[in-house]
C-alpha cells in the first residue's frame, strides 16, 4: 500500500534559520505526485509546493524549496528564513493514479513546526 | 469568489444519530475528497469521487456514506455505525492532472464534529 512517512513528530527552529521537514513515500507508481501543506491552528489548509515525480529540477515557492531525491522516495521540504508565522503543522501529501482518470490523494501524519523568536 | 464551502462550521449529534456535512463548490473541479483528522494527527481519507454518480472508498469509509448528484456538491453521512465519529473533516477538491501540471488540493474550511 502507499504511504507517506513524516518522522519528525515536532520540530523547533530559531527565527530567521532555515529548517528541513522530512518525508518519505512509498509508491509502486512511476507517475505521481507530491505535494506539502501549512495547516495553520484555525484549521485551514494552505498549499505550499508541488513536485511532479518527472521534473527534473527541484521545486521552488519564495522561501519554500523542495528537496526531491527520487532515488530514495523522499522529498523533504525546506523553509529558509523562518518567520514566526511559519509555526504551523506540515503535511506532505501524493498524489497517486488509482485507473485511468482517477486519482487520489493521501497524506502523512505531519510535523508541527514551532518558530522560536 | 471561487471556493470550497462547508456548513456547518461545528456539529454536535446524540449517539446513534445519523448526521450530514455539506461540501460545496464552485471551482468547476471534478475531483472531490472527504478527510478525517483526528487532533495532532495527519488527514485520513475518507471516500473520493472523480465523476458525478461515482465514487470510491478511501482508507477508512466504514461508517460513512456519500452521494454525488451534482458536480458542484459531495454530502458526507456519518452513521450511527462509525463508532468514534468526534473529529474535525475536511473536504477538498481539484481539477485534473496532466503532465507537466500541477493540481494542488483546493479545501473547505472544516466541520468539527462532536458527538456528545
Amino acid at each position: 500500500a502507499q504511504k507517506i512517512t513524516q518522522t519528525q513528530p515536532g520540530m523547533f527552529v530559531q527565527e530567521k534559520e532555515a529548517v528541513t521537514l522530512d518525508c518519505t513515500y512509498d509508491t509502486s507508481d512511476q507517475s505521481y505526485g507530491l505535494f506539502w501543506y501549512k495547516q495553520p491552528s484555525s484549521g485551514e489548509m494552505i498549499f505550499l509546493i508541488y513536485q511532479g515525480s518527472y521534473d527534473e529540477q527541484n521545486a521552488t515557492e519564495g522561501r519554500y524549496s523542495l528537496n526531491f531525491q527520487k532515488a530514495r522516495k523522499s522529498a523533504n521540504l525546506v523553509i529558509s528564513a523562518s518567520q514566526l508565522g511559519d509555526s504551523a503543522m506540515y503535511f506532505c501529501a501524493m498524489r497517486e493514479v488509482v485507473r485511468t482518470s482517477y486519482d487520489k490523494v493521501i497524506f502523512g501524519p505531519g510535523t508541527s513546526l514551532s518558530v522560536i523568536p | 469568489d471561487g471556493g470550497i464551502t462547508q456548513s456547518p462550521k461545528y456539529l454536535f449529534r446524540k449517539e446513534g444519530q445519523n448526521v450530514t456535512l455539506s461540501c460545496e463548490q464552485n471551482l468547476n473541479h471534478d475531483a472531490m475528497y472527504w478527510y478525517r483528522q483526528d487532533p495532532g494527527q495527519g488527514l485520513r481519507l475518507i471516500y473520493y469521487s472523480q465523476i458525478v454518480n461515482d465514487f470510491q472508498k478511501g482508507d477508512i469509509a466504514e461508517g460513512y456514506s456519500v452521494s454525488r448528484e451534482k458536480k458542484e456538491s459531495f454530502p458526507l453521512t456519518v452513521t450511527s455505525a462509525q463508532k468514534n465519529p468526534t473529529a474535525f473533516y475536511l473536504c477538498a477538491s481539484k481539477g485534473a492532472w496532466y503532465e507537466g501540471s500541477y493540481d494542488e488540493q483546493f479545501f473547505g474550511p472544516g466541520t468539527r464534529l462532536t458527538v456528545l
